[in-house]
């Protein structure tokens, strides 16, 4: 199985402040066919369920922020995002589907000083 | 607007079944792999089963093999979920999700509790 190691667990910024979450995998989620990376970030506000927000490990979903910004390749990613609103609040997760079992990183918790 | 909503879960005891409905609407269904997805009270998020668009393939996670089997109707725009022999890890919030690369909708859950 394909290991996706997120760091860090929680961090705490305040609004307006750039924040930066890491997240690895144990093997590369390059597929030389397309020159895709098969690696999606999620959203999971508290009480609700996750959102769909990065695929590809930089496609932007449609009514996303362009605030949320994905970048990476083969086994390193992030997820920055470039001027934190209150409402970001949020646990965040990365997931790779480049092979069965699609497997999740344990998440990165999001608070808002 | 995409919809997905579940349905089923209940408090069951250890060693029993039940079977979770998944309701689709507001795209073609049968265009789509499906997927169940489990949270833990908790915990982050674990891939449980995906189905392919007609039925003929399903994939499951180790830890559920021969215990549940997913299946879909087309013609109902309806996912389920099979759980048989439950154990108290299996408790979690149950999601239906879209399958194709990645998971891009999610309906808002239902609870599966087991536990005696």
């Amino acid at each position: 199985d394909i290991v996706m190691t997120q760091t860090p667990s929680s961090q705490a910024v305040s609004a307006g402040e750039k924040v930066t979450m890491s997240c690895k995998s144990s093997q590369s989620l390059l597929y030389s066919e397309n020159k895709k990376n098969y690696l999606a970030w999620y959203q999971q506000k508290p009480g609700q369920s996750p959102k769909l927000l990065i695929s590809w490990a930089s496609t932007r979903e449609s009514g996303v922020p362009d605030r949320f910004i994905g970048s990476g390749s083969g086994t390193d990613f992030t997820l920055t995002i470039s001027s934190v609103q209150a409402e970001d609040l949020a646990v965040y997760y990365c997931e790779q589907y480049y092979d069965t079992p699609l497997t999740f990183g344990s998440g990165t918790k999001l608070e808002i000083k | 607007e995409v919809q997905l909503v579940e349905s089923g879960g209940v408090l069951v005891q250890p060693g029993r079944s039940m079977k979770l409905s998944c309701a689709a609407s507001g795209f073609t269904f049968s265009s789509f792999p499906m997927a169940w997805v489990r949270q833990a009270p908790t915990k982050g998020l674990e891939w449980v089963a995906t189905i392919s668009t007609s039925g003929g393939s399903t994939y499951y996670r180790d830890s559920v093999k021969g215990r549940f089997t997913i299946s879909r109707d087309n013609a109902k725009s309806t996912l389920y979920l099979q759980m048989d022999s439950l154990r108290s890890e299996d408790t979690a919030t149950y999601y239906c999700t879209t399958d194709r690369d990645p998971l891009a909708y999610w309906g808002q859950g239902t609870l599966v509790t087991v536990s005696s």
